[in-house]
């Protein structure tokens, strides 16, 4: 149980082109689920938390304008990146919190596989 | 300021041994801390997490210490296998419960046959 999905895995696209990634969960509900992105080498860096019905919290130093994010729905969230530029190339993940109804959360984040994004 | 460490070196170990990796942080106050493992090129996958009333965690060949008086968090990986090669992250919470975890850079662990 507890499997989160993202699609795509992998998108090359060209500069200032704007790019979608989903994140499902898919046999549970998430209220809140979580963007981060990661560097090679480095550790995961938490982008914004994206809330069911709500808008999402960005990071200091995330551009909201620039990293949309939209949760529809209670298993899907999605991350835009709009005008994509090459230092936007990274491997974007996302995670969400098991709702277990009644307002009781699981503490520990079930992540997706990752989506490498590489902006030419 | 706050600081989440773990030791950027690789830790390599011979099959068979304990492998004992470090997580230290300073200027949190987490209510829990968690273990994931990241394989390259994949999102992180959970392990164990560990409340700040509990001193050790267990679960199969993994253990997890938790001493909030020093800021530390010690993972254990016995009788360790080439399959348990991996980074291992550390995350705490940073919003006393509210689930915004903040990573550690990671321990690449390589467990040689």
């Amino acid at each position: 149980g507890a499997v989160v999905s993202q699609h795509p895995s992998w998108v090359i696209c060209k500069s200032g082109t704007s790019v979608k990634i989903e994140c499902r969960s898919l046999d549970f509900q998430a209220t809140t689920m979580f963007w981060y992105r990661q560097f090679p080498k480095q550790s995961l860096m938490l982008m914004a938390t994206s809330n069911e019905g709500s808008k999402a919290t960005y990071e200091q130093g995330v551009e909201k304008d620039k990293f949309l994010i939209n949760h529809a729905s209670l298993t899907l969230s999605t991350l835009t990146v709009t005008s994509a530029h090459p230092e936007d190339s990274s491997f974007y993940i996302c995670s969400a919190r098991a709702n277990f109804g009644q307002g009781a959360f699981t503490d520990t984040q079930y992540f997706g596989p990752g989506t490498r994004l590489t902006v030419l | 300021s706050q600081k989440i460490e773990q030791n950027s070196e690789a830790l390599n170990i011979q099959e068979g041994k304990t492998a004992t990796l470090t997580c230290n942080y300073t200027n949190y106050s987490p209510a829990y801390l968690q273990w994931y493992r990241q394989d390259p090129g994949r999102g992180p996958v959970f392990l164990l997490l560990i409340r700040e009333n509990e001193k050790e965690k267990r679960k199969e060949r993994l253990k997890v210490t938790f001493d909030t008086t020093l800021k530390q968090s010690l993972f254990h990986i016995t009788a360790s296998q080439p399959a348990d090669s991996a980074t291992y992250l550390c995350a705490l919470d940073s919003s006393g419960g509210y689930n915004k975890l903040i990573f550690g850079a990671g321990t690449r662990l390589a467990v040689h046959p």
